[in-house]
């Protein structure tokens, strides 16, 4: 099956910018995904790549896709206290679900 | 976008009582709807797919008596979970299959679910 993996925390100054990778191990997924999960809350669908693509900026995101290397990932420019979150990878399995990676905690420090 | 929309977002129920939890497509039908719980500082561990007009399929370890899902409408898929205990305390959420082209998921809100 799918394996997805993130790194577990990330902490960035106010201001800075923030990068969020992660790793995948399905070579025939279509497309790929961020969303963003604040305390309390379900998860937001951030933005989405699709295979065929290596770069996709949509306002302050850019996400980078390395399909030889399977690395996602995703820049949040000017990085906010608001960007402050939990922030998941995911991709489609057979199962027509998502298989989700472990998560990374981003932690701005205004 | 599309909205899932989940009641309650928070509950709290003695040890022994059922305990339902609804998820709503507000603004678009959801043949399938899944199930997650999530476990505090870990991901999402799906439970089940619930299928409009059929039986939920579930996930291995997941005990169908305990956490029943009925989806009778192309709205509305409903989880209870049946004679809880405090290990059943935990936040679901619930997400349903857009109608765009990229198979995005879209998720409700999530329910914390506390047993006394």
């Amino acid at each position: 099956g799918e394996d997805v993996e993130q790194s577990l925390f990330l902490s960035v100054r106010e201001g800075d910018s923030s990068v969020i990778n992660c790793t995948y191990t399905d070579s025939s997924s279509t497309y790929l995904y961020w969303y963003k999960q604040e305390p309390g809350a379900g998860l937001q669908l951030l933005t989405y790549i699709f295979s065929n693509m290596d770069m996709k900026q949509d306002q302050r995101l850019t996400v980078l896709l390395n399909k030889k290397d399977k690395h996602l990932s995703l820049r949040i420019a000017d990085t906010q206290t608001g960007d402050s979150a939990i922030y998941f990878c995911a991709g489609p399995t057979g199962a027509n679900n998502l298989f989700f990676g472990t998560g990374t905690r981003l932690t701005v420090i205004p | 976008g599309a909205v899932v929309s989940q009641h309650p977002s928070w509950v709290i129920c003695k040890s022994g009582t059922s305990v339902k939890i609804e998820c709503r497509s507000l603004d678009f039908q959801a043949t399938t709807m899944f199930w997650y719980r999530q476990f505090p500082k870990q991901s999402l561990m799906l439970m089940a797919t619930s299928n409009e007009g059929s039986k939920a399929t579930y996930e291995q370890g997941v005990e169908k008596d305990k956490f029943l899902i009925n989806h009778a409408s192309l709205t509305l898929s409903t989880l209870t979970v049946t004679s809880a205990h405090p290990e059943d305390s935990s936040f679901y959420i619930c997400s349903a299959r857009g109608f765009g082209g990229a198979g995005e998921l879209f998720f409700g809100e999530g329910s914390r679910l506390t047993v006394l």
